[in-house]
């Protein structure tokens, strides 16, 4: 499984923008970059996904580098409702069917300050 | 639309008991995937079933632990005798056939304490 990288933890304010990185130096051609997030309590839960272009939903938005070999996960305006534990994540595309496991690791904490 | 449900969400029993754990996917997903959470530990894959067949079972600790999907609907998860470092939570998931861009659905996690 191709590894990514982040921050042990991140700290930011209410209202404010985030910039979440992930470095993913060894990520294939074909490998799909999610990022899923933990708040307390609860199991993940998808935020967003991308293969090479950026992309935007409600959550947030996905910046991902031109050589793919990192990402940014943007949340536009922080709530304390987004403190949890962010998973930035590789899954490799299959031709058919039969779509892999996700594979997590540390991720990266996020503490939002009133 | 029902989310992924999980049940009980809490189960406290002692080594050498055996518990059972039950998902309930989302109508209509035929993958569902086990994980667990272990204390102070990252979310560890345990198996994934497409419809009722275990297409990867590699992350499955020991033989304490069947995984079943009859009829490829609900699922659930027996460990047989519980051991102390079983305690944790376990997620189950869910999604559609894809190719591995679609999303995984979660549940709030078992969470379960041997004694």
């Amino acid at each position: 499984d191709a590894k990514t990288t982040q921050p042990n933890s991140m700290e930011s304010n209410e209202e404010e923008p985030v910039h979440l990185p992930c470095n993913h130096s060894t990520i294939s051609g074909t490998d799909y970059i999610h990022w899923y997030r933990q708040l307390p309590s609860q199991g993940p839960e998808y935020v967003i996904h991308g293969l090479t272009s950026n992309v935007n939903n409600r959550m947030a938005s996905l910046a991902i580098a031109e050589d793919r070999k990192s990402s940014t996960l943007i949340l536009h305006r922080a709530t304390l409702r987004d403190a949890a534990v962010y998973y930035c994540i590789l899954r490799p595309f299959v031709s058919l069917q039969g779509a892999q496991k996700l594979v997590f690791g540390q991720g990266t904490r996020l503490t939002i300050n009133p | 639309e029902a989310g992924v449900t999980q049940f009980p969400s809490h189960s406290v029993i002692e080594k050498g008991q055996t518990v059972t754990l039950r998902c309930d996917p989302i109508s209509g997903h035929d993958n569902l995937y086990w994980y667990r959470r272990v204390m102070g530990k990252e979310i560890k894959f345990l198996l994934h079933f497409v419809k009722e067949s275990k297409q990867d079972e590699s992350g499955m600790p020991n033989n304490r632990f069947l995984a079943e999907r009859t009829g490829g609907t609900y699922s659930t998860l027996k460990v047989q005798p519980a051991e102390l470092e079983d305690s944790g939570v376990y997620f189950c998931a869910s999604s559609q056939v894809g190719t591995g861009g679609e999303k995984l659905f979660f549940g709030s996690g078992t969470q379960l304490s041997v004694l």
